[in-house]
């Protein structure tokens, strides 16, 4: 199946900076999932970006296809960014089916 | 409107005990799936319904682990003869049709622990 590899596995900010996070995939994709689990475990819908650049708010994401891979970019950090972030993408031959990375693992300092 | 919504949240058994985990899916959605996360990871498929039937099981770790959505909304997974392994968080998702052009919604998850 297709793999996915987010980086960095961890990351630490402090409250007001920016940070990217990295989402590689080892084939095409026809589409492509952002979430955020927040401490109480509910994967929260941010992005659903199969290709180019989408922009929700301190949060935007770009996805470029042909060379697989995903960035999502958080401006501004909050304590409320906090979680671990996910990206996720459907299996080639049975789309319905998303594979996901291990996730980043951000904490938002005060 | 409405999440999808999972029932109960947590759940402690004894190894050995059969439960079973409810997935309420987004209304009007004909797509629904269950996954298992375990602890530090990203959630793995289980198996994946289109109205009524398990289109593709094929997550499925074993025999013990059943599913149903007999009216093609509510989905019951079973979990026969508990093993310690069994423990995870168990999530349901659900999109108005099948496919990667379809977002996936999830559920809060039902936190499994066998003791």
């Amino acid at each position: 199946g297709i793999q996915v590899e987010q980086s960095p596995p961890d990351l630490i900010l402090q409250e007001g900076a920016n940070s990217t996070l990295r989402c590689n995939f080892s084939d095409s994709v026809n589409n492509l999932q952002w979430f955020h689990q927040n401490p109480w475990g509910q994967l929260i819908n941010l992005f659903y970006i199969p290709s180019g650049t989408k922009q929700n708010g301190r949060l935007s994401a770009t996805t470029v296809a042909t060379e697989r891979y995903s960035l999502l970019y958080i401006s501004s950090s909050q304590t409320t960014d906090s979680g671990v972030y996910f990206c996720a993408v459907p299996e080639r031959s049975n789309d319905y089916k998303l594979s996901f990375g291990a996730g980043t693992t951000v904490t938002v300092r005060a | 409107g409405a999440g999808v919504s999972q029932t109960p949240s947590n759940k402690v058994t004894e190894k050995g005990k059969y439960v079973e985990l409810r997935c309420d899916p987004i209304s009007g959605h004909t797509a629904l799936y269950w996954y298992r996360q375990s602890l530090g990871q990203g959630p793995e498929f289980l198996i994946y319904f289109q109205g009524t039937g398990a289109a593709d099981d094929s997550g499925l770790p074993n025999d013990r682990f059943f599913a149903v959505r007999p009216e093609g909304s509510v989905s019951t997974l079973k979990i026969q003869r508990t093993e310690r392994g069994d423990s995870a968080v168990y999530l349901c998702a659900s999109s108005l049709r099948a496919g990667r052009s379809y977002e996936q919604y999830f559920g809060p998850g039902t936190r499994l622990t066998v003791t």
